[in-house]
């Protein structure tokens, strides 16, 4: 069955570090992928897309990679600020040709701390 | 440009009552998304809509959900004879006619079904 995994646990960082994501996915073949931000309460702001001929997308602070034969994407925040923390998402497109059916995972909540 | 919009934000319905969300895409946004949020769950795709046409409700359970984006007016997400399970957040998205695009969520809507 399809399956995305993001670490369900809580990541902890200390304010000026480099945060790093992972998103896991298996039985899939994705155009491309995302990752959005949701804090609570709120709907989820898209942040970066990547697609699959691409290795690495930066934005800003941001930066992602994209590993098609580990099935791996990885998302990282430098220099990273308590305005930061936040759930983050990662999506997968499943869509068959012209649809934009998008899989999320369960998110990763990233704490950032003075 | 407002951004997407959805009202109302939070709806209340006792088991048995019908509730109607509404989702309003941004400006020139043909594509409109529905997600289902349970607490401490990822986002679960419901249905994808263009105007006057549902492209995929993979993710619709079979009976009392419903779906529609006419021409003219809001998209309708409607649940007739809530149960207490149907309590959630439900987002809707929107994206313009273009594939492989970020989608922009809007506030949500929380549903509680006393």
């Amino acid at each position: 069955s399809q399956k995305i995994e993001q670490n369900s646990e809580a990541l902890n960082i200390q304010e000026g570090k480099t945060a790093t994501l992972t998103c896991n996915y298996t039985n899939y073949s994705p155009a491309y992928l995302q990752w959005y931000r949701q804090d609570p309460g709120r709907g989820p702001v898209f942040l970066l897309l990547i697609r699959e001929n691409e290795k690495e997308k930066r934005k800003e602070r941001l930066k992602v990679t994209f590993d098609t034969t580990l099935k791996q994407s990885l998302f990282h925040i430098t220099a990273s600020q308590p305005a930061d923390s936040a759930t983050y998402l990662c999506a997968l497109d499943i869509g068959a040709y012209n649809t934009d059916k998008l899989i999320f995972g369960t998110g990763t909540r990233l704490q950032v701390f003075p | 440009n407002a951004g997407v919009m959805q009202n109302p934000r939070h709806l209340v319905r006792r088991r048995g009552q019908e509730a109607r969300l509404r989702c309003s895409p941004m400006k020139g946004h043909s594509h409109v998304y529905w997600y289902r949020q349970l607490p401490e769950e990822g986002l679960k795709f419901m249905v994808y809509l263009q105007k006057e046409n549902i492209i995929d409700e993979s993710g619709m359970p079979k009976e009392r959900f419903s779906a529609e984006f006419p021409k003219e007016g809001p998209s309708i997400l409607r649940i007739q004879q809530v149960v207490r399970g149907d309590s959630a957040a439900y987002f809707c998205a929107s994206s313009p006619p273009l594939h492989y695009n970020e989608q922009f969520f809007g506030p949500g809507t929380r549903l509680t079904v006393l």
